[in-house]
Parts: structure tokens; sequence; C-alpha cells
């Protein structure tokens, strides 16, 4: 049973680029959560989705956006990027049934903006 | 709103001591506790969690208690070892379909041979 996986491992672009990160759930889940976590800092929720549209939003400004496709998997999508947001993206999948659910994390995509 | 406060590292222990890691939650209602392990250059592993007062989750011979009365939920194991070293994470998520976590800052653990 394959966890969750996330493309590319690692990034490199440059400030105003654009990025495009991956997301592949867990199996049977249906729900993707984004964090981003900055060196020596906890995981930050960025936005969920859950039936391809975004339940939830952290504080994060609109250039974060995302997107889930009809077999779950996600994309996160920053636009002009900026040297801070650097850091390690971490896509999770649950599926959620009653109170209780355990987020599954993937390996992340650790993305460097020079 | 909700959140999370742990012990600040780094801790560094010899290898068969004894570890505590506190932390301290903020949250109304009745949250679900977790301890997130993320070892040198990975994400994050789940490594065990609690639902609900005086629960007590454990995994791996760590161990850590839900108390209600002190918001608390301390990571303990009685023996670490090398390939404990890692940062550990206390987080929570609150009881509802949002299943948002909040994350703790993190504590590195250095366990010595």
């Amino acid at each position: 049973d394959a966890g969750v996986t996330q493309s590319p491992t690692h990034l490199i672009k440059t400030r105003g680029q654009q990025v495009t990160l991956r997301c592949s759930p867990k199996s049977g889940h249906d729900t993707v959560s984004w964090y981003q976590q900055a060196l020596g800092q906890g995981p930050q929720f960025i936005f969920q989705y859950y039936e391809e549209e975004e339940r939830q939003r952290g504080n994060f400004p609109d250039r974060f956006s995302g997107h889930q496709f009809p077999n779950y998997s996600s994309e996160l999508n920053v636009n002009a990027l900026l040297l801070g947001d650097s850091a390690l993206y971490l896509c999770a999948s649950t599926i959620v049934r009653g109170p209780f659910s355990t987020q599954y994390f993937g390996p992340g995509t650790r993305l460097l903006v020079l | 709103g909700n959140s999370v406060t742990q012990m600040e590292g780094p801790v560094t222990l010899s290898e068969e001591a004894f570890l505590t890691i506190n932390c301290t939650y903020t949250a109304t209602g009745y949250p679900s506790l977790f301890w997130y392990v993320q070892y040198p250059g990975e994400g994050l592993q789940l490594l065990l969690k609690a639902t609900k007062a005086d629960d007590k989750g454990s995994n791996k011979g760590f161990e850590a208690t839900y108390r209600k009365e002190t918001t608390s939920f301390h990571l303990e194991k009685g023996s670490v070892q090398v390939s404990d070293s890692a940062v550990y994470f206390c987080a929570l998520s609150a009881p509802n379909r949002d299943d948002k976590i909040i994350f703790g800052k993190g504590t590195r653990l250095h366990i010595l041979p």
C-alpha cells in the first residue's frame, strides 16, 4: 500500500517565478492538506482540499493556490515567489470518517528560492 | 485560538537515558493530540496519538498520556537509543471535520552513544 507521495523532491527557483508541487494521497484517502515548514520551525497549515474544493485555509496570501483532481491527487501553486517561500512543503492525506481521523504525511518537497 | 507549546531544544542525552519532552496545549473542547517525529532529511511520521482525556498513546517504546486537567501531553521513553535522534513535534487537531493540525515548534533530540 503506497503512502503519500510528493514530487519533485527538491526544487530551485528564482524570485518572481511560479512553482507547482504535486501530491498523491494514500490509497483510499479523499482529503489532502498542505503545510509549509520553514527551517527550524513546525509545519504551518496552508489549506485543505476535499471533493475538489478548498475547504479550509490558513493564514497564507492568495499567491498560494491549489487544486484537487477527481482521483484525489492535489497540486500546490505558488506565484510570484519570494525568498521567504523557501521551505519544506508537506502534503498530508486523510479520510474523514467521524471526529478522529489521522493525517499521514508525505516526504515533502524542499523548495529553495534564490 | 488553539496552540501548542513544547520545550525548546536541543535535548542531548546519553544512550539508555530516560527521556521526557514536555508539551502543553491550549484548545477549546477536546482536541486530539499527537506526537510526530521527523528524522533528518525526511517528512513527518506519526509516532503516537490520543483522542480523549486519560488516553495513553504508545509506540516504539514512547508513551504520552492525555491530561485534560493540566492540558499536557508529555512524551516519555524509558531508554533512548541513538536511532531516536530526530526532531519531535507535539500537535493537536480539533474534533471536527476540519482536521487542521496545529504543531509546536519542535524539539531536536540528540542521543550520544
